[in-house]
């Protein structure tokens, strides 16, 4: 069954570094999405991706934000100077239409120090 | 107003007992819902859609009203296996469909 990937599994980062979270969709998907979740909150929508632009961002995808799929199969979340704060798991998920099934990857947990 | 309100139990049942969850949003715009289950630290995994006239699947039943923004899950005859988060998930569609998601309902289920 196909499936979304995520890489790294875990990343330890100190604050003001730049991550890069790497994520491999559904193969025939073309709607694309990251969401975040601090440890014992609820899953948050951060933004969604569609046609080599993004379709919507929430107001934690602030300027240190920025997503991009370089290749035909990568889906990147970049942060450009993480802070305390963005430590979280890190959700990547597709979908084949934008109305029908979300399907998540296993997350990247981040931790900034 | 939280978008999307689920009672965050826990709820602990014995195997084999009936429970349900409820959950209610506040966006009227929503045009998708879903329960996903979140086991500890792993990611959202779609349990059901929710259609209007009520879904069934195995053990599992839906029910979405949507005058009242309110959406329910039931569960017979549970299962060890069962134990996990249930996440009630609304979608706004737009173009892109953002998911909305509750905080999480947790069932422990036990011997």
């Amino acid at each position: 069954e196909p499936e979304v990937t995520q890489t790294p599994s875990h990343q330890v980062t100190q604050m003001g570094q730049e991550v890069i979270l790497r994520c491999v969709p559904i193969s025939n998907h073309l709607y694309f999405y990251w969401y975040r979740q601090i440890l014992g909150q609820k899953v948050e929508f951060l933004v969604s991706f569609y046609n080599n632009e993004i379709s919507e961002k929430s107001e934690i995808f602030d300027d240190q934000f920025s997503v991009e799929r370089p290749d035909g199969s990568n889906f990147t979340l970049k942060i450009r100077s993480t802070k305390l704060e963005d430590s979280a798991m890190y959700f990547c998920a597709s979908s084949a239409r934008d109305i029908e099934t979300q399907y998540f990857g296993p997350g990247t947990r981040l931790l900034v120090l | 107003r939280k978008e999307v309100e689920q009672d965050p139990g826990p709820f602990n049942v014995p195997e084999g007992a009936t429970v349900a969850f409820n959950c209610t949003y506040s966006n009227s715009a929503s045009q998708s819902f879903f329960w996903y289950r979140q086991d500890c630290r792993k990611e959202p995994k779609l349990l059901m859609s929710v259609y209007s006239s009520g879904n069934e699947d195995g053990r599992f039943t839906a029910q979405l009203n949507r005058a009242s923004q309110y959406i329910s899950l039931l569960i017979r005859d549970s299962k060890l296996s069962d134990s996990a988060t249930y996440l009630c998930v609304v979608g706004v569609t737009g173009g892109y469909n953002k998911l909305i998601f509750g905080a999480g309902t947790r069932l422990a289920v036990h011997p």
